[in-house]
């Protein structure tokens, strides 16, 4: 069974200092892990995947996370948060087969001028 | 060129009625997913198709019933609506059911859905 845990529901930052969104994750086999981010109203945008290649992985709008085995943890950073990455943020578990995506709970990011 | 799409994007309804929800995706994919958003932001898959195939059914209460009349299509039916199926419902598709790189899944921009 897979399982994802984000660890904070709220993140506030301030505008220009880094963006670290916490994630560990559960499961049986390798998984697939993703991040997915929700703009208010609006759907799901794929930021980044991990899929067993490298360990670091960057992705759109400057974002980036490192898949860390004995930690069981994939992090989201961002050297320098912008007023637009306010946003639900969602770290997803995917062991393939029949299964879907397994969604965290989401941290909602809030930027401070 | 909109990849995935769900129509319609707000659907307000009374409590008892059955309604549907239509989603396509022109990625010539051949699996589709529904999933539901609740109130806590929190996303749940309900169902996927592969082929035509129903793949899975979490823990879902048979008021709710996927409908495929082709690959490109997976329409979700509510029968007798309860005010807690009030939620955003996204539709998705996939290359296939694997782990591959390419096998991303891409969401439709969601059906908010409000019973009374």
């Amino acid at each position: 069974a897979q399982s994802v845990t984000q660890l904070d529901s709220h993140v506030s930052v301030s505008e220009g200092t880094p963006v670290l969104l916490r994630c560990n994750y559960s499961s049986s086999y390798s998984p697939s892990l993703f991040w997915y981010v929700q703009h208010p109203n609006k759907g799901l945008q794929l930021l980044l995947k991990y899929t067993s290649a490298a360990t670091l992985v960057k992705g759109i709008n400057g974002f980036e996370a490192e898949f860390k085995k004995s930690e069981t943890s994939f992090h989201l950073t961002k050297p320098s948060a912008h007023m637009s990455d306010a946003a639900e943020y969602f770290c997803v578990v995917r062991e393939g087969g029949a299964d879907g995506l397994t969604f965290g709970k989401g941290t909602h990011l809030i930027i401070q001028p | 060129d909109t990849a995935v799409s769900q129509t319609p994007k707000y659907l307000v309804t009374q409590m008892g009625n059955d309604k549907s929800i239509k989603c396509e995706q022109n990625l010539g994919h051949d699996t589709m997913y529904w999933y539901k958003q609740d109130s806590k932001k929190f996303l749940k898959i309900m169902f996927s198709y592969n082929n035509k195939e129903l793949i899975i059914n979490e823990t879902v209460p048979n008021r709710f019933s996927p409908k495929s009349p082709d690959k490109a299509h997976l329409n979700l039916h509510i029968n007798s609506l309860e005010l807690g199926d009030s939620a955003v419902y996204f539709c998705a598709s996939s290359q296939d059911l694997g782990l591959a790189d390419y096998n991303e899944q891409f969401f439709g921009p969601g059906t908010r859905l409000t019973v009374l």
